[in-house]
């Protein structure tokens, strides 16, 4: 069965401190993606990374960056420097291959709420 | 990438009424998927909605309750039917093609009273 693991409901930080936000998965599939979104309280969703199954290179994108271990069925995100404005929750969502192709729905972990104050 | 425009953004019920959500996608996708989120929950997906062909409903998730339809490639509306202060959630659709992102519309906040 499918399965995103976030086992951080909440984490509150300082400003400038690193804060790392893990996401466990589980599937069957060999074929799969791993994408990560932040909600901040406006509730939009917004996309921060996409990664494919075949790709374990670490990504960096400014002040965050993603450690994905196929090893440990593992995908965390840590945010370098956090800021008061990282402060929203981060979902963690897996994505399978279906036959036609067409896109799959996400499956989402519960969520990490991430504080940050100054 | 796709846009996507959700319709209300926001909506306050009465209980027992039914409330339709719109969603219009700037391109033409072959799938598109519908979501709730709970008050602190994650997302969970309702539905698939396939143009030309009856939504594929998750389990918990029944048509009579949220019929959805999908009348071409860059629409489908959900409807929440007899509504109780329980389905006070965000509704969200979403699009997804294998070799992009998935996109999300702006949701719509629901609260019935």
């Amino acid at each position: 069965a499918q399965k995103v693991t976030q086992a951080q409901t909440e984490i509150s930080v300082v400003e400038k401190e690193d804060v790392t936000l893990d996401c466990v998965y589980e599937t069957r599939d060999t074929t799969y993606y791993l994408f990560w979104y932040k909600q901040p309280p406006s509730g939009e969703l917004v996309f921060l990374i996409r990664r494919n199954s075949f790709d374990e290179q670490n990504e960096i994108s400014g002040r965050y960056s993603w450690n994905f271990q196929k090893s440990t069925s593992s995908f965390n995100f840590t945010i370098t420097a956090s800021q008061v404005v990282d402060s929203a929750v981060y979902f963690c969502a897996l994505s399978e291959k279906e036959w036609n192709q067409a896109g799959t729905a996400l499956i989402f972990g519960k969520g990490t709420t991430l504080s940050v104050s100054s | 990438s796709a846009v996507i425009s959700q319709k209300p953004s926001r909506d306050i019920c009465q209980r027992g009424t039914s409330l339709t959500i719109q969603c219009q996608v700037d391109s033409q996708v072959t799938m598109m998927f519908w979501y709730r989120q709970q008050p602190g929950q994650s997302l969970t997906l309702i539905a698939t909605a396939n143009q030309g062909s009856e939504a594929t409903y998750e389990s918990g998730f029944v048509i009579d309750k949220f019929p959805i339809s999908r009348p071409n490639l860059t629409f489908s509306t959900l409807t929440v039917s007899n509504m109780s202060p329980e389905d006070s959630s965000i509704y969200l659709c979403s699009v997804a093609s294998w070799d992009s992102e998935a996109f999300f519309g702006q949701g719509t906040r629901l609260t019935v009273v």
